[in-house]
């Protein structure tokens, strides 16, 4: 089955605490991309990455890192999360950068 | 950063009602526009992929037209249904850019 996988679903942790959300894609899809979903601001773009080893950033990338070290893989990486980035994000990933976006389930993050 | 806005910001309709809402977006440097839709506690689905000015689209009772020279998407239910409601976002591409830019969303609730 085509998907997109991200874990943790749920993650409460504290200011500082160094953390990494994974996300794997099976559809063979160069562009992948981290979203985070905030009330009233719909989705926003924090990473993607072109292809292996080309990632650039969204338009709110402050206090984040990715990688894209394998094509199916796009993990985000807070190295010390803040309240602030309480939120509940997505990744996706589509063949091109214009192309229909598959969204992982999402993961709701709580730092306290 | 792309303006994409959407509206209304939420709507509730009756049972068998037609609706539609509108997204617009620069219209300057377009490639494509996107429409999904994003049930509750699930993660957002494509519905429709636009590029072309003019464009048609159209998957079962939802349907959208495509405005490219002054920069609008409409997107259509015709019969609503309660398993119709949920958050529609529309999403904006430009050629100069690599990502996509998403509106709020317009938040459907239709009522039995």
């Amino acid at each position: 089955e085509a998907q997109v996988t991200q874990n943790p679903r749920y993650l409460i942790t504290v200011t500082g605490k160094k953390l990494t959300v994974t996300c794997s894609q099976n559809m063979n899809h160069e562009y992948m991309s981290w979203y985070r979903q905030d009330p009233g601001l719909g989705l926003r773009q924090i990473y993607y990455s072109m292809n292996v080893e080309v990632t650039d950033k969204g338009d709110v990338p402050e206090g984040y890192k990715v990688s894209r070290k394998e094509k199916r893989n796009f993990p985000l990486i807070l190295e010390s999360p803040s309240p602030n980035q309480t939120s509940l994000y997505f990744c996706a990933s589509s063949a091109t950068s214009a192309g229909e976006q598959f969204f992982g389930p999402g993961t709701r993050l709580t730092v306290l | 950063i792309l303006n994409v806005e959407q509206s209304p910001q939420s709507l509730h309709v009756q049972e068998g009602d037609s609706t539609n809402f509108t997204c617009s977006f620069p219209s300057s440097n377009f490639y494509a526009l996107h429409w999904y839709r994003w049930e509750t506690a699930k993660s957002p689905e494509a519905l429709f992929v636009m590029t072309l000015n003019g464009d048609e689209k159209k998957k079962g009772r939802i349907s959208a037209t495509l405005n490219t020279k002054e920069g609008y998407s409409y997107l259509y239910i015709k019969g609503s249904q309660p398993e119709d409601s949920a958050t529609y976002l529309c999403a904006s591409h430009s050629g100069s850019a690599r990502q996509l830019t998403f509106g709020s969303g317009t938040q459907l609730t239709v009522l039995p």
